[in-house]
């Protein structure tokens, strides 16, 4: 299996803050790197897919990239909803593989 | 719009088996696979496998290989998933979610606890 790693772990922020979150995957996976948010008691939501493009309604302040094993999301201007869990995932191979996950707080 | 609903929380004994539904609208269903996902508390999610819903392929991870069955019914635009031999450690909330690469939209979730 590919294995996900993430950091930092956790980061606290504040509201109008630029977050940046990184990602890196055990093996080369070209661009098929996913970004989702998570809120307490939620599904994942999907921000990101194929490493950089933007999923449909998906506010223009979130941004990522990257390529084989090092991606990174940027959170700009950090606003009150952006406040969660972010995890990565690599859809390359089966099985689909999630990182460990971000959570990003309100300092 | 695309909506993914489950159906609702189940207790399982371990070593019983559990079936989750997925039904999907808004989208022409057979055009893409089904994935599952679960989330143990605390935890980050574990993708379990995906199903076609074109041909009923599937693709299980070797995690849960031999105790997942994925199936569809296209008559009424549901996926399932069934697990069996229960353990304490299934303990979870199990989601679907449409998947065309990246999971795109998801189910509400559906908390499966398994406790004697």
């Amino acid at each position: 299996d590919i294995q996900m790693t993430q950091s930092p772990s956790s980061l606290s922020a504040s509201v109008g803050d630029r977050v940046t979150i990184t990602c890196r995957a055990s093996q080369s996976i070209n661009n098929y790197l996913n970004w989702y948010l998570q809120k307490p008691g939620k599904a994942p939501k999907l921000l990101i897919y194929s490493a950089s493009s933007l999923q449909s309604g998906v506010p223009s302040r979130f941004s990522a990239s990257g390529s084989g094993t090092d991606f990174t999301l940027t959170i700009n201007s950090l606003q009150p909803e952006d406040f969660a869990t972010y995890y990565c995932q690599q859809s390359y191979i089966t099985p689909r593989t999630f990182g460990p996950g971000t959570r990003v707080d309100i300092k | 719009q695309v909506q993914l609903v489950q159906s609702g929380a189940e207790v399982k004994k371990p070593g019983a088996s559990v079936k989750v539904s997925c039904q999907a609208s808004g989208y022409t269903f057979t055009t893409y696979a089904i994935s599952w996902v679960r989330q143990a508390p605390g935890q980050g999610p574990e993708w379990m496998g995906w199903i076609s819903a074109y041909n009923g392929n599937t693709d299980y991870a070797p995690k849960f290989q031999g105790r997942v069955t994925m199936t569809t019914d296209t008559s009424t635009n549901t996926a399932y998933l069934e697990l069996r031999s229960l353990r304490s450690d299934d303990t979870a909330v199990y989601y679907c979610a449409r998947d065309r690469g990246p999971q795109d939209h998801w189910g509400q979730g559906t908390l499966v606890t398994v406790s004697s």
